[in-house]
């Protein structure tokens, strides 16, 4: 069975602009949460999606948003760009009767000049 | 709010020898999970070992064990035999159980880069 995939691995923007990340769960798992690790606040949670729903937000601008489509695959947009956004950000997918196993994907490292 | 405190930025062990990382978390909360992850330089995240916090057998998967203390809210992971793959981040985390604002939550430490030394 195919793991998380995230595309793409990189990408280097400039303050102001946007960007859209992809997750793509594993088969049948429905919940897909993301994350941002940066070497200062280490690795925080930024939303949780199931069933093109999100369920859980955690504190973050509204810059950030995401959306998960009726195939379970989710993206998450980052509106006007700040340094401060360079991160790895990490989706995770799990099944919805075992959402607290979860399988994390390599990543999206993200560049902000 | 939950919060982890992971209180070793760094650890070494030799190969072959057993490292003990810690980790301390707060929460009032009776119903919940806790789980160690490993980073490696590939950046990967890769879940070690869970404890469901009513069980009160601590986990063991193969080399990796963890003492599970619930009154002390003490969570520390050992890892026997180790091996050269055993390098990297280790990060301690916590969920939530049930619904609400628990839903696909991870609440993780800062982590502990573990160097393993032939």
């Amino acid at each position: 069975k195919a793991g998380v995939t995230q595309t793409p691995r990189y990408l280097i923007k400039t303050r102001g602009q946007q960007v859209t990340l992809s997750c793509s769960p594993i088969s049948g798992h429905r919940s897909v949460s993301w994350y941002q690790q940066t070497p200062g606040q280490g690795l925080q949670f930024l939303f949780e999606y199931f069933s093109e729903t999100q369920r859980n937000k955690g504190n973050f601008p509204g810059r950030f948003s995401g959306r998960q489509f009726s195939n379970s695959r989710s993206e998450m947009n980052v509106s006007t760009l700040e340094l401060g956004d360079s991160a790895l950000y990490l989706c995770a997918s799990s099944l919805s009767d075992r959402v607290y196993e979860q399988y994390f994907g390599p990543g999206t490292r993200l560049t902000v000049t | 709010a939950q919060t982890v405190t992971q209180s070793q930025p760094e650890m070494s062990v030799q190969e072959a020898e057993t490292v003990t990382l810690s980790c301390t978390y707060d929460t009032s909360e009776s119903n919940y999970y806790l789980f160690w992850y490993k980073q490696p330089p590939s950046r990967q995240m890769i879940l070690v070992i869970r404890q469901e916090a009513y069980k009160q057998q601590n986990a063991t998967e193969n080399r990796f064990s963890v003492n599970f203390q619930k009154a002390a809210k003490s969570f520390s992971l050992k890892i026997s035999d180790s091996q050269l793959g055993d390098t990297a981040m280790y990060f301690c985390a916590f969920m939530k159980r049930g619904g609400g604002t628990s839903y696909g939550k991870l609440t993780f430490g800062q982590g502990t880069i573990l160097t393993v030394h032939p």
